[in-house]
C-alpha cells in the first residue's frame, strides 16, 4: 500500500505569493494533520482534518488555511507568503481523530525568496 | 513552558553503546506517546508508541513512560552510526482535541 503522498516536493516562491500544498494519506485513513517544520525545530501543528471537518488548529495566521475532500485527501493554502514561511510542509496522515499513531509523508520544501 | 521538552543535545555516544534521549510534557491528560526518528532531509519516520506506564521493547529500541512523573524516554542498545540522527519525542494530548504535538528533537552522534 502506498503510504502519504505530498506534492510537489520542491517549490520555489516569491513573497506576497500565494502557494497550495497537497496531500493523500494512506489508504483507510480518515484524518489529516498538517505540519511546518523549521531548520533546527521540531514540526509545529497547523491543522488537522478528519472527516472533511476541522479539528484542530494551531497558533499559525489566518493566512494559513486548509481543507479535506471527501477522497480524504487534503490541501493547506498559504496566502501572502512571508520569508519566514520557507520550511519543510509536512502532512500526515492516521485512521482517526482519536490520538492514533500518525504517518508522514515525505514532506513539501517551500523557499520564499 | 513548552508542551513538550527535549535536550537539543548534541548526544554523542560511542558504537555499541547505550544511548539515553528524554522528553517531558506538560500537559498530565496526554495519552499517548512516541518517538520518531528523522534523518536529515527527510521527514519523520515512527520509531516506536507507548501508552501505559512501564517500559516497551522493540528490538534495541526501548520506550519508558512515567505519566506520575510526566516523563517518557528511549534506549538505543548496540548504538550503530546509523543511529545517528534527530530523534523527536511526540505527545497526543487530549486537552482541546487530540493532537500530537513534538518536541523540538536530540540529535544523536553515534561515533564509529
Amino acid at each position: 500500500d502506498a503510504g502519504v503522498t505530498q506534492s510537489p516536493t520542491h517549490l520555489i516562491k516569491t513573497r506576497g505569493q500565494h502557494v497550495t500544498l497537497r496531500c493523500s494519506p494512506i489508504s483507510g485513513h480518515k484524518s489529516v494533520s498538517w505540519y511546518q517544520q523549521v531548520l533546527g525545530q521540531g514540526p509545529q501543528f497547523i491543522f488537522q482534518y478528519y472527516e472533511k471537518e476541522e479539528r484542530g488548529r494551531g497558533n499559525f495566521p489566518d493566512r494559513f488555511s486548509a481543507r479535506q475532500f471527501p477522497n480524504y485527501s487534503s490541501e493547506l493554502n498559504v496566502n501572502a507568503l512571508l520569508l519566514g514561511d520557507s520550511a519543510l510542509y509536512l502532512c500526515a496522515s492516521s485512521r482517526d481523530d482519536l490520538g492514533n499513531t500518525i504517518y508522514f509523508g515525505e514532506g513539501s520544501w517551500l523557499t520564499v525568496v | 513552558q513548552k508542551e513538550v521538552e527535549q535536550n537539543s543535545g548534541p548526544l554523542s555516544v560511542p558504537e555499541g553503546a547505550i544511548a539515553s534521549l528524554n522528553c517531558t510534557y506538560s500537559d498530565r491528560g496526554s495519552q499517548s506517546f512516541f518517538w520518531y526518528r528523522q534523518y536529515s532531509g527527510k521527514s519523520p519516520e515512527l520509531i516506536m508508541f507507548i501508552y501505559s506506564n512501564g517500559d516497551k521493547e522493540d528490538g534495541r529500541f526501548t520506550a519508558q513512560l512515567n505519566k506520575a512523573s510526566q516523563y517518557v524516554s528511549l534506549l538505543i542498545r548496540d548504538s550503530q552510526p546509523s543511529d545517528s540522527a534527530t530523534y523527536l519525542c511526540a505527545v497526543n494530548r487530549a486537552t482541546g482535541g487530540f493532537k500530537t504535538i513534538f518536541g523540538a528533537g536530540t540529535r544523536l552522534f553515534v561515533k564509529a
